[in-house]
């Protein structure tokens, strides 16, 4: 399955500091995405990047891409409380989005 | 202006009914999609639609029907619900079909069999 899992799957942090998610899959993929699921709501994209990149910058979104060990990894710099939410990577191969399990972050004030 | 919309946002039912979810999309895309979040976050693909023609219908109770009259709509029907049915459904679109375009998501419709 190329499936990703995330890890941690829970993360809790101070305000201000950085967090870092990870994610591995199991099969080649076309792009990896990111998103965020707040309590009760539905995802939001983040960011898309491609099989042929390496990394990929959004505001405080930083993501990398390694494929020959099949991560990707997920950097919010200064965190704010508002970034509490469920983190998830999602890889597509020919069509189908997959999602993972998701990191749950929490911002402590 | 919700982007994908999805009606009813909660949903309780009794064993053995049939309910329906609606989904609208006003961003002019070309592909939806059906996906259900269980209690443990995990979140699967069901169908998926391009222009109104079924893509991807994964393996799926056939007690589960996916209907999209146009390209901005796409509604799922469930017959004889069980409580195995009980999750998040999520309704999303993107611009195309293929690779390479992020998913806009609906807000849910939590569905609670009884």
């Amino acid at each position: 399955s190329q499936q990703g899992e995330e890890d941690p799957q829970a993360l809790s942090i101070q305000e201000g500091e950085n967090a870092t998610m990870n994610c591995s899959y199991k099969t080649s993929i076309n792009n990896l995405q990111w998103y965020r699921q707040n309590s009760g709501r539905g995802l939001v994209h983040l960011i898309l990047i491609r099989s042929n990149e390496r990394e990929k910058h959004s505001g405080r979104l930083r993501v990398t891409l390694d494929t020959s060990k099949k991560s990707s990894s997920l950097l919010i710099t200064a965190s704010r409380a508002a970034d509490t939410a469920s983190y998830f990577c999602a890889t597509q191969g020919a069509q189908k989005l997959v999602f993972g399990q998701g990191t749950r972050l929490t911002i402590n004030p | 202006d919700t982007a994908v919309s999805q009606t009813p946002k909660y949903l309780v039912t009794q064993m053995g009914n049939d309910k329906s979810i609606k989904c609208e999309q006003n961003l002019g895309h070309d592909t939806m999609y059906w996906y259900k979040q269980d209690s443990k976050k995990f979140l699967k693909i069901m169908f998926s639609y391009n222009n109104k023609e079924l893509i991807i219908n994964e393996t799926v109770p056939n007690r589960f029907s996916p209907k999209s009259p146009d390209k901005a709509h796409l509604n799922l029907h469930i017959n004889s619900l069980e409580l195995g049915d009980s999750a998040v459904y999520f309704c999303a679109s993107s611009q195309a079909l293929g690779v390479g375009y992020g998913y806009t998501f609906g807000s849910g419709t939590r569905l609670t069999v009884v």
